[in-house]
């Protein structure tokens, strides 16, 4: 799996929209970009994935660059309860290995009241 | 639907003894994957099972080991506990099957382990 670079931390204001960056420079052409979030002491939640063209659901929209380097995850209204890690991870998702998350260190959003 | 089930939520249990988890995925779902969360660590990857069998494995040693049932559920045992294996232990579910495109995964709560 590539590897990913984010921020360590980032603040929002409630009600504003919260935008985290990841990048993914070394993604080959079958890896996804997927997003999980962790709020404290609770098991990792799936929010969203995406190949290249943008993606949006009911929590987030995902923003893919058209080169595929780096993606941002927005929230567009961002509550206290969004506060958590983030975790930024590209794979192949019919891979061998299937099911094997690598998660790194994950941006920690604060959202501020 | 119901989610991931991991049962016990909280356990002590002191050095050298052994514990087993237990995880119930999501109904349908046939992949299981186990994970160890450490304040040091981060979470890092433990196996994964697939129609009862084990699939991929982490770097971890042998103490640590699990197995899959016909229904799905799995278990996951670490024998002679050190202190070190203090952890959150997460299971998650996903539909698996190389052709799936549902390949996103649901955790659990995770088990609180502490090993005193």
């Amino acid at each position: 799996d590539a590897k990913t670079t984010q921020p360590t931390s980032m603040d929002c204001a409630e009600g504003r929209a919260a935008n985290l960056p990841c990048n993914h420079s070394t993604i080959s052409g079958n890896e996804y970009v997927y997003w999980y979030r962790q709020i404290h002491s609770q098991g990792p939640q799936y929010i969203i994935h995406g190949l290249k063209n943008n993606e949006t659901n009911e929590m987030a929209s995902l923003i893919i660059t058209e080169d595929r380097k780096s993606s941002t995850l927005i929230l567009p209204h961002a509550t206290l309860r969004d506060t958590a890690v983030y975790y930024c991870i590209v794979r192949v998702p019919h891979s061998g290995s299937a099911r094997q998350l690598t998660f790194g260190s994950g941006t920690q959003l604060t959202v501020l009241p | 639907k119901a989610g991931v089930t991991q049962t016990p939520r909280y356990l002590i249990k002191t050095r050298g003894q052994q514990v087993t988890l237990s995880c119930s995925p999501i109904s349908g779902h046939r992949s299981v994957s186990w994970y160890q969360q450490t304040p040091g660590q981060g979470l890092q990857f433990l196996f994964e099972y697939f129609s009862e069998t084990q699939r991929n494995k982490g770097n971890f040693p042998g103490r640590f080991s699990g197995r899959q049932f016909s229904n799905s559920r799995s278990e996951m045992n670490v024998s002679t506990l050190e202190l070190g294996d203090s952890a959150l232990y997460l299971c998650a579910s996903s539909l698996g099957g190389t052709g799936s495109m549902n390949t996103e995964a649901f955790f659990g709560q995770g088990t609180r382990l502490t090993v005193v």
